[in-house]
């Protein structure tokens, strides 16, 4: 079935540092999302990406949707305290709604 | 904030017990989700449903029961429950229209369940 490889699986940073993760796939996906989920919380959609080579910012996320339709990545700038969490990919391979694929999830924790 | 928003929070119940999970959306997203989620894992989907039709149910077993009574609203009714269906439950929609954003996701809150 489909599979969806997240990495790094956690993150020790230092607040201010910049971050990196990516998710890679061997399948072709038409929509990128990415989640941000806190302890006791649901997911919250970050960056939705829907076109191969789109780069996509929202404040200090950028994400961009991988040119072969096959990985994505976001990078986190200027880390703060509140970037603690965990951050999901998701990839939808188009077809019914129920085919939407997760990541195993990066967790990022930041030192003040 | 989530447009999502699912009650109760917080929900303890025996394994004899029946209660029901609730969901309302008002974005007018025709699609709606269940998803369990456990402990440092990814969502896993439960069931969906496309314009109040029941689509999806990812083989889960007969104790889980959805109920989508109007495109706002979706119920999971639980009956006779395992110590280990405990876990978060979340629920999520969709607009559902063709094309690429008609498959984006948004989460609801959740709701924690622990059976005892």
């Amino acid at each position: 079935g489909q599979q969806l490889n997240q990495s790094p699986q956690s993150m020790f940073i230092q607040e201010g540092e910049d971050v990196s993760m990516n998710c890679t796939s061997s399948s072709i996906f038409n929509t990128w999302l990415w989640y941000k989920q806190d302890p006791g919380e649901g997911p919250v959609l970050l960056i939705a990406l829907y076109k191969a080579g789109e780069l996509t910012s929202n404040g200090r996320l950028t994400a961009q949707f991988g040119i072969t339709r096959k990985d994505s990545f976001l990078n986190i700038s200027a880390s703060i305290p509140s970037d603690v969490g965990i951050y999901f990919c998701a990839g939808h391979y188009g077809g019914s709604q129920g085919n939407l694929i997760f990541g195993k999830g990066t967790k990022l924790s930041v030192k003040p | 904030d989530t447009e999502v928003t699912q009650t109760p929070k917080h929900l303890v119940m025996g394994m004899t017990n029946k209660k029901s999970l609730k969901c309302e959306q008002h974005m007018g997203h025709r699609a709606m989700y269940w998803y369990k989620q456990k402990a440092k894992k990814p969502p896993e989907l439960m069931f969906v449903y496309s314009y109040e039709k029941l689509s999806i149910n990812e083989s889960v077993p007969s104790r889980f029961s959805p109920e989508c009574p109007n495109s706002s609203l979706l119920n999971l009714h639980l009956h006779a429950l395992q110590p280990e269906d405990s876990a978060l439950y979340l629920c999520a929609s969709s607009r559902a229209s063709s094309g690429p954003t008609g498959n984006t996701i948004y989460f609801g809150e959740g709701s924690w369940l622990t059976v005892v």
